[in-house]
């Protein structure tokens, strides 16, 4: 079976601070990749996803995410994140041989300071 | 609304009780998955319906756990004879097109006394 690791569990940063959060899978056949948010007292929402193509793909709020075939690498970034980007991070895949399932990395809690 | 919707909000229980979980998914949407979110566990796959197909339970932790969906839409999840264990946040999600962007609710949280 698949696994997702996202190996920053908690991240602090000022705010105008760069981003990355990593993600990485184990799986290797075909995959469709998504990262998630989800701000406090809100529910789960998409913030990009990719499917094929363009491995760099960019998503709302100024996030992209490179995906790395050779790594099983989905990393998030953004170049200056702001105090309302203090939310939860959630890294998912979806494997060719998994339904349509989501399988979920355990979650990066990133707090930016004012 | 435009979202999935989910009820209740909140919900006690006592050990040994049984529970039942509603999920609204977003209109038109053919796919509905369950999946729970605990401390610990992160978030976790259950189950999940598409159309008219069988669904796929290889996420549900215990026989104690079903789901079923009426009419295509509306589902409602289960927890027979309730343990500590179960108390997490129950979410629900639904899409509707070839790529599997899943839309989700704003859950469940279920606390087993």
């Amino acid at each position: 079976a698949q696994s997702v690791s996202q190996h920053n569990h908690h991240v602090i940063l000022s705010e105008a601070a760069s981003l990355e959060l990593g993600c990485n899978y184990s799986y290797g056949g075909t995959v469709n990749l998504f990262w998630y948010v989800q701000y406090p007292g809100q529910h789960l929402q998409l913030l990009l996803k990719y499917f094929s193509g363009d491995p760099l793909v960019k998503g709302i709020k100024g996030f992209e995410a490179e995906f790395i075939k050779s790594k099983f690498s989905f990393n998030l970034r953004k170049p200056s994140v702001q105090w309302s980007d203090t939310a939860e991070y959630f890294c998912a895949v979806n494997a060719d041989n998994a339904g349509n399932m989501l399988t979920f990395g355990g979650g990066t809690r990133l707090m930016v300071k004012p | 609304g435009a979202g999935v919707s989910q009820s209740p909000s909140n919900k006690v229980t006592e050990k040994g009780k049984d529970v039942e979980l509603r999920c609204d998914p977003i209109s038109g949407h053919t796919a509905l998955y369950w999946y729970r979110q605990s401390l610990g566990q992160g978030l976790e796959f259950l189950i999940y319906f598409q159309g008219n197909s069988a669904p796929d339970k290889s996420g549900l932790p215990s026989d104690r756990f079903s789901a079923e969906r009426t009419g295509g839409s509306v589902s409602t999840l289960t927890i027979q004879r309730t343990q500590q264990e179960d108390s997490a946040v129950y979410l629900c999600a639904s899409s509707g097109d070839y790529y599997n962007e899943q839309f989700f609710g704003p859950g469940t949280r279920l606390t087993v006394l």
